[in-house]
């Protein structure tokens, strides 16, 4: 079993739809970060946290770190936000981060 | 916000020759420096990490002499693939990690590097 867990695997929206999602872990962390990743290859950091939720534009990424989950929430999609997902966790002492397998979001005008 | 640019985005070369990919930390100064390898429809694995002025930390199973990394300064490291082969091509991604102010600073990525070797 993956540390890192995503789901959905796939997701395929109508522009202006709200999204979620999901990451779960099993190790304990210091931080747990939210990436983008275009078809380009190029990734952009969107969070990091640690405790409660973070909002920046349409995007608000929250974690609980009793039940070791997050969530990421895309609101009014729009097909610019078509990207992979990527959730990372941080174990703190080396600052290594742990990758889940990404979310493919595809969003359709 | 920080910015990390690498360089080359993209290099198409012929088995045998070695490339070297540089990773640079614009706007801050980098004391960590993490280099990352992903195939596609995969997710990124960490090839090494590295820290201003000291040897770079390999992970099981990568050759530390096949991806030289040098980071002599705390704006600039590189990854130098040695005497590349097919099996090298790849997306390669750096990210680089300050530590100011004080604390658990996120990682900041380049855009990446795919590495075609024919």
């Amino acid at each position: 079993k993956n540390e890192v867990e995503q789901s959905p695997q796939n997701l395929t929206a109508q522009e202006g739809e709200f999204i979620t999602i999901n990451c779960s872990y099993s190790v304990g962390i210091s931080a747990l970060h939210w990436l983008q990743q275009h078809p380009g290859g190029g990734i952009v950091s969107l969070f990091m946290l640690s405790s409660g939720k973070k909002k920046h534009g349409r995007l608000i990424a929250t974690i609980n770190i009793q039940e070791k989950h997050s969530s990421l929430h895309i609101t009014a999609s729009h097909p610019r936000d078509s990207a992979v997902y990527i959730c990372a966790v941080d174990r703190g002492a080396t600052n290594k981060l742990i990758f889940g397998t990404g979310t493919l979001l595809a969003v359709q005008p | 916000g920080a910015v990390v640019s690498q360089h080359p985005s993209w290099v198409i070369c012929k088995s045998g020759t070695s490339v070297k990919i540089e990773c640079r930390s614009l706007d801050f100064q980098a004391t960590t420096m993490f280099w990352y390898r992903q195939f596609p429809k995969q997710s990124l694995m960490l090839m090494a990490t590295s820290n201003e002025g000291s040897k770079a930390t390999y992970e099981q199973g990568v050759e530390k002499d096949k991806f030289l990394i040098n980071h002599a300064s705390l704006t600039l490291s590189t990854l130098t693939v040695t005497s590349a082969h097919p099996e090298d091509s790849s997306f390669y991604i750096c990210s680089a990690r300050g530590d100011r102010p004080i604390g658990n600073q996120p990682q900041h990525f380049g855009d990446g590097t795919r590495l075609s070797i024919l």
